[in-house]
C-alpha cells in the first residue's frame, strides 16, 4: 500500500524558531507538495517539487521555504515561526503529471507560541 | 484563473438517506474536477474525478458525482448515508492545460444521525 509519512503529528514551537516538517513518500513519484490547511479556508499550496532540488512556489510561500534532496523526502521549513503560521500542515504525493494530488499524509498539527 | 465553491460549510443528514454536496467551479477551460474525503485525524483520500468521457464519476465506498457543463457544478451523491460516511469532504478543480495547480473549495463537513 502507498505511504506518504508525516514525521510528526503534533509539533509545538515558539515564535522565531526555525521549524522543519519531514514528508517521505515511497512510491518513487516525482511530484510531492506542501499544503496549509485551516477552518474554512480550504487547502493552499505552499510550495511543489516535481524533481530532486527543484521548487516552485504555490500560492502562499511567505515565510516558508522547501528542501528536496532526495526524491522520497521533502521538507517545509518555516525561517522565523510565527504565530500566523499555526496551522495543519499536509504533504501530498502524486506520479499525476498535472499536479493533481493522490496521496495525503496524515498532516502536522503545528502550534506556534 | 479557476475557483471553487461548495455551498453549505455544514450538512447533516440521517442514517440511510441521501447524501448531497454541493459543488460549482469556475473555469476558462475545460475542467477537471475532483472530491476528496478527509475522515477525523486523517489526510485527505481522492474519492472520484472527472477528467474526460463519462460525466457521471462512480467513486470508492458508493460515492458518485455528475459534471454538469451547462450548470457548472459537480455535486457528490451517494443514496445512502452511513454512520462512517461522517467526515469533512472538499471539492477541487483544475485542468489539463499548462501546470495548473488544483484549487481546493472549503470543504464540507458532513454529520450523520443515527
Amino acid at each position: 500500500d502507498v505511504k506518504v509519512t508525516q514525521s510528526s503529528r503534533y509539533l509545538v514551537k515558539r515564535t522565531g524558531e526555525k521549524v522543519f516538517l519531514e514528508c517521505v513518500q515511497d512510491m518513487d513519484h516525482e511530484n510531492m507538495f506542501w499544503y496549509r490547511q485551516d477552518p474554512g479556508l480550504g487547502l493552499r499550496l505552499i510550495y511543489f517539487s516535481y524533481d530532486v532540488k527543484m521548487k516552485e512556489k504555490g500560492d502562499i510561500p511567505e515565510g516558508y521555504s522547501v528542501s528536496r534532496e532526495k526524491k522520497e523526502r521533502f521538507s517545509l521549513i518555516l525561517e522565523s515561526a510565527s504565530t500566523n503560521q499555526t496551522s495543519m500542515y499536509l504533504c501530498a504525493s502524486t506520479e499525476d503529471r498535472g499536479l493533481r494530488p493522490q496521496h495525503f499524509g496524515d498532516g502536522t498539527r503545528l502550534s506556534i507560541l | 484563473a479557476q475557483s471553487v465553491t461548495q455551498l453549505g460549510s455544514h450538512v447533516s443528514v440521517s442514517e440511510g438517506a441521501l447524501v448531497l454536496l454541493r459543488c460549482n467551479y469556475s473555469s476558462s477551460v475545460p475542467p477537471y474536477l475532483f472530491w476528496y474525503v478527509q475522515y477525523p485525524n486523517q489526510g485527505l483520500q481522492l474519492l472520484l474525478k472527472y477528467t474526460t468521457g463519462a460525466t457521471l464519476v462512480k467513486g470508492i465506498n458508493g460515492f458518485e458525482a455528475e459534471f454538469k457543463k451547462s450548470e457548472t457544478s459537480f455535486h457528490l451523491t451517494k443514496p445512502s448515508a452511513h454512520m462512517s460516511d461522517a467526515a469533512e469532504y472538499f471539492c477541487a478543480v483544475n485542468s489539463n492545460f499548462g501546470n495548473e495547480k488544483l484549487t481546493f473549495g472549503t470543504g464540507t463537513r458532513l454529520t450523520i444521525i443515527p
